[in-house]
């Protein structure tokens, strides 16, 4: 099993650029959870997904934020326009609706 | 409301002396309770986990921790510190309310001396 894939390990934008990460859960997982680790403000949850759904978006910060799931193998969070605050290690996670989350090596995100 | 709180930010060891995270967890129903490690510029990785069986939980590198519902506590430990253990450790709670959501503690940065 390849386990949750962020194939992306450093993204570099700079402010006011449009950031797409991307994620692919483990196969056969059915929820899918978008996490931010700051030094600041530790690990927070933002958004995730049952079947592909968005059931709680609570943690997504601002209107800039937003994430799909256009299938069951595949998401994205963009932030549009970034910020240097959105610098921060992104974290994808799955579940198979066991409560034990599989997460990825995350995306280190850093807006110039 | 579900919480937990991880008392110490900060643990040194020397090398081959026990190891003592500790962690309580507050919450309304019946939790799950997981211990996460994380080594530098790495994912999260699941060290063991409390689903309401045994309450004395073995984890993975010889980590166990013990569920203790009169405490409301859930303290990891290992008999022996090793190098390798050098990491961040988060203490997470979750709750049978009939989704997946985790609350994660602030986490514990371990260090190890030789």
């Amino acid at each position: 099993d390849a386990g949750v894939i962020q194939s992306t390990r450093h993204e570099v934008t700079e402010m006011g650029q449009e950031v797409t990460l991307r994620c692919k859960p483990i196969s056969g997982h059915d929820y899918l959870f978008w996490y931010r680790q700051t030094m600041m403000r530790g690990l927070e949850l933002l958004i995730y997904f049952n079947n592909n759904v968005p059931i709680d978006d609570s943690g997504m910060p601002e209107d800039r934020f937003s994430a799909k799931m256009p299938n069951a193998s595949f998401s994205t969070l963009k932030i549009q326009p970034s910020e240097p605050r959105d610098s921060a290690v992104y974290f994808c996670a799955s579940s198979g609706g066991n409560n034990e989350q599989f997460f990825g090596p995350g995306t280190r995100l850093t807006v110039l | 409301a579900q919480s937990v709180t991880q008392l110490d930010s900060h643990v040194s060891v020397s090398e081959g002396t026990p190891v003592l995270l500790r962690c309580n967890y507050s919450s309304s129903y019946s939790p799950s309770l997981f211990w996460y490690v994380q080594h530098p510029n790495k994912g999260l990785q699941l060290l063991l986990k409390y689903t309401s069986a045994a309450t004395l939980v073995k984890g993975i590198n010889g980590f166990e921790a013990e569920f203790k519902k009169s405490e409301t506590s859930f303290h990891l430990t290992k008999p022996s510190a090793h190098m390798s253990d050098a990491a961040e450790y988060f203490c997470v709670v979750s709750f049978s309310g009939g989704y997946n959501k985790l609350i994660f503690g602030a986490g514990t940065r371990l260090a190890v001396h030789p």
